[in-house]
């Protein structure tokens, strides 16, 4: 049973928007949260994390909200610009020093000019 | 070189051969994996590596089989795979007291495909 779920496969948005990925985990043990972005035929990269003591972290364009009652978290980029398309994943973990991170399917984000 | 490099790209083999997957990193981070990613399915992971000693092993099967030489390196050695073992196999790698806070960082990957 998969612990971290991103439902959407796919986003469009116009240039400029905002855009909004979804993640959903059913681990309440989770208290450590990130997102990658991956380019087709690049590894993924690091782009934004959150602790579970906080609901929201900001760094510049992105900016990611955790909701620990619902298990939702969502990343925001505003606005949205067409360099963003790639495959958004989430990954979670247990902050205990050597628990290892575990992976959404990932979200394929298009950003349209 | 910087960053976390992998090698090959692209590897084709057939079910008795036996390859290697190389995993290098520029970093000085003292911890690396191996992840499994095949086609919609989530990132898969394999196995951790910390101070070049194998802490995490998520019952992987047998015909994988990891070495790590010093912390720099990352081998993976392939032998008689199955087709079910086409994917992306990503290497990353960390430092060790920051790997939550900075996240792990890949390589690009090497597509393998099993014949």
């Amino acid at each position: 049973d998969q612990q971290v779920k991103q439902n959407s496969p796919s986003l469009s948005v116009q240039e400029g928007r905002i855009s909004i990925l979804n993640c959903d985990y059913t681990n309440s043990m989770f208290d450590y949260f990130l997102w990658y972005k991956k380019y087709p035929a690049e590894g993924p990269t690091f782009l934004i994390s959150i602790s579970s003591i906080k609901d929201k972290n900001e760094d510049g364009r992105f900016t990611v909200f955790l909701n620990k009652s619902a298990k939702h978290l969502s990343l925001h980029i505003v606005p949205s610009q067409p360099g963003d398309s790639a495959v958004y994943f989430c990954a979670a973990s247990v902050n205990s020093g050597n628990t290892p991170l575990v992976f959404g399917k990932g979200t394929r984000l298009s950003v349209i000019a | 070189e910087t960053g976390v490099t992998q090698t090959p790209r692209h590897l084709v083999m057939g079910m008795t051969n036996k390859k290697s997957l190389k995993c290098e990193q520029h970093l000085g981070h003292n911890a690396m994996y191996w992840y499994k990613q095949s086609a919609k399915k989530p990132l898969e992971l394999m196995f951790v590596y910390s101070l070049e000693e194998r802490v995490e092993n998520n019952s992987v099967p047998s015909r994988f089989s990891p070495e790590c030489p010093n912390s720099s390196h990352l081998f993976l050695h392939l032998h008689t795979l199955q087709p079910e073992d086409s994917a992306l196999y990503l290497c990353a790698s960390s430092q060790e007291a920051n790997r939550l806070v900075a996240g792990q960082f890949f390589g690009p990957g090497t597509r393998l495909t099993v014949l």
